[in-house]
């Protein structure tokens, strides 16, 4: 286990469509992170696990998406009906959960494009 | 008033000179402070923590911070063109305790040979 593993790299779809993101975090690492990224801007929080709990989740996350972590292993992100704007770098981070700010550690992202 | 804030440049040096990058953060109380590298089209990578005022050099590369000033940088010696990137400076908010990160949108980083 060398880091965090998203799948997929890219994704294409239709506005309207449903899609779902995966990611494996680094094994040991507790914490996990989903962050979104958009052209020109530092990435934004979207939200936070600790273990299978999801304990905080942005403002920017609409009813629309949905993230879950069973087990407290890999995490999925889901966008039901994308739109325009969900096109972004959707990135996974996890840290391990022993000290609060510890460095977190990011995946390569799913790249989504919605047209 | 940004919660992390950096000049989005771009910041162009000669190959060899030194860069310097700078951030601020309006959380008096923030404790830590993260500085990524991102090249175009990748992820984050890490590349330097600090904790504590003052210095802490780390290769090439050197991080300050000054928490009366809310003031935090990253000196990066003998820059090097494959230093080309958008440097992005991370500061979870003491407001909450779950690790997450506010992120300043980042300075990009031309050397040039």
């Amino acid at each position: 286990d060398t880091g965090v593993s998203q799948d997929p790299r890219h994704k294409i779809t239709k506005r309207g469509q449903n899609v779902t993101f995966r990611c494996d975090p680094i094994s040991e690492h507790n914490r996990l992170y989903w962050y979104r990224q958009t052209l020109g801007q530092g990435p934004e929080f979207l939200t936070y696990f600790q273990n299978e709990a999801q304990l905080e989740k942005s403002r920017l996350l609409s009813d629309r998406f949905s993230a879950e972590r069973p087990k407290g292993s890999f995490s999925t992100l889901e966008i039901q009906r994308t739109e325009q704007g969900d096109s972004a770098m959707y990135l996974c981070a996890s840290s391990p959960g022993f000290m609060i700010n510890t460095e977190a550690f990011f995946g390569q992202g799913t790249r989504l494009t919605v047209v | 008033q940004k919660e992390v804030e950096q000049n989005s440049g771009p910041l162009s040096v000669p190959e060899g000179a030194i860069a310097s990058l700078n951030c601020t953060y309006s959380d008096r109380g923030s404790q830590s402070f993260f500085w990524y590298r991102q090249y175009s089209g990748k992820s984050p990578e890490l590349i330097m923590s600090i904790y504590s005022n003052g210095d802490k050099e780390d290769g090439r590369f050197t991080a300050q911070l000054n928490k009366a000033s809310q003031y935090v940088s990253l000196l990066i010696r003998d820059s090097q063109p494959s230093d080309s990137a958008t440097y992005l400076c991370a500061v979870p908010p003491r407001s909450s305790n779950t690790g997450k990160l506010i992120f300043g949108q980042g300075t990009t980083l031309q050397v040039k040979p």
